[in-house]
């Protein structure tokens, strides 16, 4: 089936620790989000990127790191200077590569879990 | 700056009652985009709807609707007869000039 795949959906961090959280697409989707989403705040990007081996911050960017080595690939690394990293990580994508405020609809993955222990 | 303010946190109602989920917007461009997405308890945000800001015609789809108003900048939800499985966390967001921003999302519990 086509999609979007996020792992692990649950995820625990020690203080101190990076970890990494994946995403995975097989739409052949040009560009790719991360959003973070805490209670009451909504969405708030990330990082996101447009073509292979190029990405842009994005809000929030602070803390976290991003590669794009492969099309369908943008995995998301949660360093150990994010100081508040206890919260909800959604993927997404979408066909066109400028879709921020070009309209084109992001379709997202079903999320990832991050809680600091 | 765009910013899209969803006033309703949380709404509960009983199953087949209709429930109408507010979306009020600002921005200064002229072309924009408007969205609401679902978010069950799986977590996933599905797309259920985009608008341009050029088409005020209200649409409707099965037992969802909506309403777009450019003079109150807003772009409110209705689901009418609403069913147990409407439970979820709604998000309304705005999208232009390189940019997109969501609502803080109004939680919706429908009681059986």
């Amino acid at each position: 089936d086509g999609g979007i795949t996020q792992s692990p959906k649950y995820l625990f961090r020690k203080e101190g620790q990076n970890v990494t959280l994946s995403c995975e697409q097989n739409l052949n989707h040009d560009a790719m989000y991360w959003y973070r989403q805490d209670p009451g705040q909504g969405l708030r990007l990330i990082y996101y990127s447009q073509i292979v081996n190029d990405f842009q911050k994005g809000d929030i960017a602070e803390g976290y790191s991003v590669s794009r080595e492969k099309k369908e690939s943008f995995p998301l690394t949660v360093t150990s200077a994010q100081k508040n990293p206890t919260a909800f990580y959604l993927c997404a994508s979408s066909i066109d590569r400028d879709a921020l405020g070009s309209g084109n609809t992001i379709y997202f993955g079903e999320g990832s879990w991050l809680t600091v222990v | 700056a765009q910013k899209v303010t969803q006033a309703q946190t949380e709404i509960s109602v009983v199953e087949k009652e209709d429930v109408t989920l507010d979306c009020v917007y600002e921005t200064r461009d002229t072309t924009y985009y408007l969205f609401w997405y679902k978010q069950p308890p799986s977590g996933e945000l599905v797309f259920l709807i985009r608008r341009n800001s050029f088409d005020e015609q209200n649409e409707i789809s099965g037992r969802y609707s909506w309403n777009f108003q450019k003079s109150t900048s807003s772009f409110n939800f209705t689901i009418t007869a609403s069913q147990v499985v409407d439970s979820a966390v709604y998000f309304c967001a705005l999208s232009s000039n390189n940019d997109m921003r969501f609502g803080a999302g109004t939680r919706l519990t429908v009681k059986p």
